[in-house]
C-alpha cells in the first residue's frame, strides 16, 4: 500500500528553527509538495521537489532524497503566525497525489 | 496567479435538501479539479477527481449519486451534495491543477446540515 508518515504534533519556540520530516512508500514517484493549512482555511502552496537536494525559499526550505524515500521542510525565525497544520504529499505513478496526515506545529513566545 | 474561488463559503441547510458548491479557476484553465472533504482535526480526504468534459472519478467509499461533479468548462466545476444529512457536514475544499503537478485550493466550504 502507499504511505506518507509525518509526525503529529510539533512545539517551537518563537525566532528558533524547526525541520518536519516526512517519510513516503508510494507506488512510484513524480514530485512531493508541501502545505501549509491554518485551522479552518483551505491549504497553501508551499513547494515542490522533483530532484533530490534543497529548494530554498525565503524562511522555508524543503529537502527531497528520492533514494530514502525522505523529505523535510525546514523552517527558520519561526514567527507566530507559522501555527499551522503542515501537509505532506507525494504525486505517484498515477499522478495522484498520496497525502499525509499532516504535522501540528506549535509555537510558544 | 493560480487563484481558485469557491462559493458559497458557508452554507447551512436542512436536512434532505440539496446544496451546489462552485468552484472557479480565475486567471487559469484547470483540465483537472479535485473535491476534497475535511472533518475536523483530520487531513485532507480526496473525495473525486474531475476531468472537464468527462465523467468526474470517485474515490472508493464516495457515493457518486450523493455528490453530484459536473466539470462543463475549463474554469469551473460544480460539486452537489444531494439529499443532505448531519452526517454530510463537513468543510468541502476543491483545487485546481496548474502547470505540472501543482494544486491551489479554492478557500473552502463550511457545510453545516440542520
Amino acid at each position: 500500500g502507499q504511505n506518507i508518515d509525518q509526525p503529529t504534533e510539533m512545539t517551537a519556540t518563537e525566532g528558533a528553527i524547526v525541520q518536519i520530516n516526512c517519510t513516503y512508500q508510494t507506488s512510484g514517484f513524480n514530485g512531493l509538495f508541501w502545505y501549509q493549512q491554518h485551522a479552518g482555511e483551505a491549504p497553501t502552496f508551499l513547494s515542490y521537489n522533483v530532484l533530490d537536494g534543497l529548494e530554498e525559499k525565503g524562511r522555508f526550505s524543503s529537502f527531497l532524497s528520492r533514494s530514502k524515500g525522505y523529505s523535510y521542510l525546514l523552517l527558520k525565525e519561526l514567527q507566530m503566525k507559522d501555527s499551522a497544520s503542515y501537509l505532506c504529499a507525494v504525486v505517484d505513478s498515477n499522478y495522484q497525489l498520496i497525502w499525509g496526515a499532516g504535522t501540528k506545529l506549535i509555537i510558544k513566545p | 496567479g493560480a487563484v481558485v474561488s469557491q462559493h458559497p463559503s458557508r452554507v447551512i441547510c436542512k436536512s434532505g435538501t440539496s446544496v451546489k458548491i462552485e468552484c472557479r479557476s480565475l486567471d487559469f484553465q484547470a483540465t483537472t479539479m479535485f473535491w476534497y472533504r475535511q472533518f475536523p482535526k483530520q487531513s485532507l480526504m480526496l473525495m473525486a477527481t474531475s476531468n472537464e468534459g468527462s465523467k468526474a472519478t470517485y474515490e472508493q467509499g464516495v457515493e457518486k449519486d450523493k455528490f453530484l461533479i459536473n466539470h462543463a468548462s475549463l474554469t469551473l466545476s460544480t460539486l452537489t451534495v444531494t439529499s443532505a444529512h448531519p452526517e454530510d457536514s463537513s468543510f468541502y475544499i476543491c483545487s485546481a491543477r496548474h502547470r505540472d503537478y501543482e494544486q491551489y485550493f479554492g478557500p473552502g466550504t463550511r457545510l453545516t446540515v440542520t
